[in-house]
């Protein structure tokens, strides 16, 4: 077990639905971290937050919408996804951003019918 | 064009073997270089090196950094079953659209006993 956890650990979801994932830590860490993991491949960073404010990863769909209501919170909310968005979903933290090693959660296996 | 590359990609070895994973990168702004172990789910934190020539080590797994060539390796000696993983090589670097990790492919390494 990590200390990063998220929740659902996985998810099964048709392109029409809304789901969220979430995240949580209680480290006392100010960033906060969403990355995509494809099988056999390694992570992609999607989106960080720093002290709650978000920087954006212009290379992520809209259908991804990142959110962060407070210093130990993070989700992510997906809405209509596409079956090529199917890959284990990674939250991470860090004391700050650079300098400071990320703690990874075990991630959110979702996959999209 | 890949920023950090790892060598080499998969990796067979008897138990008791010692193994060295490589690590290269070219990026601006580098900030700090970090080994990751993957298993099924997290990615678990190893190292993180900042300073050249400085060996971080942790039983039988250690890592050094070379700032002048941009590379590093991670040795693991006495090798174990246990010891089966990917092995993740990330660099955080400032600039670009976020402050994330940028992570090589990964070597997989695979421990017969």
């Amino acid at each position: 077990d990590t200390e990063v956890t998220q929740t659902p650990k996985h998810l099964v979801m048709g392109m029409t639905n809304k789901k969220s994932l979430k995240c949580e830590q209680h480290m006392g860490h100010r960033a906060m971290y969403w990355y995509k993991q494809k099988a056999k491949k390694p992570p992609e960073l999607m989106f960080v937050y720093s002290y709650e404010k978000l920087s954006i990863n212009e290379s992520v769909p809209s259908r991804f919408s990142p959110e962060c209501p407070n210093s130990s919170l993070l989700n992510l909310h997906l809405h209509a996804l596409q079956p090529e968005d199917s890959a284990l979903y990674l939250c991470a933290s860090s004391q700050m951003t650079g300098y400071q090693p990320q703690h990874f959660g075990d991630g959110t296996r979702l996959s999209i019918l | 064009e890949d920023k950090v590359v790892q060598s080499p990609l998969s990796l067979v070895v008897h138990e008791g073997d010692t193994v060295t994973l490589n690590c290269s990168y070219e990026v601006t702004n580098f900030r700090s270089l970090l080994w990751y172990k993957q298993e099924k789910k997290a990615p678990t934190f190893l190292f993180m090196l900042t300073s050249s020539g400085i060996e971080k080590k942790s039983g039988r797994l250690s890592s050094i950094l070379d700032k002048k060539e941009l590379f590093s390796i991670l040795n693991i000696t006495a090798t174990q079953t246990g010891d089966s993983a990917i092995y993740l090589c990330a660099v955080d670097f400032s600039g670009g659209g976020a402050d994330g990790l940028t992570f090589g492919k990964g070597t997989h390494l695979i421990i017969q006993p």
